[in-house]
């Protein structure tokens, strides 16, 4: 129990089709993010919410779209993604947004495969 | 640019010690973060490093040197367990984690 939970573990979808990834945290915590990460490369950061607000936004095409709903949940809505986007996309959560020592807690991630 | 290297890929045999190298060239320095990720499953943070120095944690110690822009995680008594991929990430001078593209480590019996 890592106190963050993804769904699905897997998807498969193609590039017409719309699917949501779903994370939900545990830790009473105040930040949450969405990294991809690919094989042999660093993690990419996504999206980072603080307390409920979109605080990043590191150019991700507008085919992936991020909802907090409130400060335990969030989605990232897919829709008419590329196969370049087939990646593990990890949630992740921290108590604060951006100071030094703060560690992340990382979900099991969703391995998605765009065909 | 920022940039964050690690060897791509190491192999141990069990029961021996392995280092594990870390080099970055970030626009300022917060902090050097080493997390383990077990293949499929999430990472999880192993050691947080400011200062210069040597930081243990029972068979795992974590190093950094500010001045050479460099750390290593070193994992002593190694268990088939350890097999993982070893991801080091520093954060900026803006807070930012800038991540390496981790270590897989392989253990040998």
């Amino acid at each position: 129990e890592t106190g963050v939970t993804q769904t699905p573990r897997h998807l498969v979808m193609g590039m017409t089709n719309k699917k949501s990834l779903k994370c939900e945290q545990h830790l009473g915590h105040n930040a949450m993010y969405w990294y991809k990460q690919s094989a042999k490369k660093p993690l990419e950061l996504m999206f980072v919410y603080s307390l409920e607000e979109r605080v990043e936004n590191n150019s991700v095409p507008s085919r992936f779209s991020p909802e907090c709903p409130n400060s335990s949940h969030l989605f990232l809505h897919l829709h008419t993604l590329q196969p370049e986007d087939s990646a593990l996309y990890l949630c992740a959560s921290s108590q604060e947004f951006g100071k030094g020592a703060e560690k992340l807690f990382f979900g099991s991630g969703t391995q998605l495969s765009v065909l | 640019g920022q940039n964050i290297d690690q060897p791509t890929e190491m192999t141990a045999t069990e029961g021996a010690i392995v280092q594990i190298n870390c080099t970055y060239q970030t626009s300022g320095f917060n902090g050097l973060f080493w997390y383990q990720q077990h293949a499929g499953e999430a990472p999880t943070f192993l050691s947080y490093n400011v200062l210069d120095g040597l930081e243990e944690k029972g068979r795992f110690s974590s190093f950094l040197s500010r001045s050479k822009g460099y750390s290593y995680l070193l994992l002593k008594e190694l268990q088939m367990k350890d097999s993982a991929s070893y991801l080091c990430a520093v954060r900026d001078s803006n807070y930012q984690l800038i991540w390496g593209a981790g270590t897989k480590l392989i253990i040998k019996p």
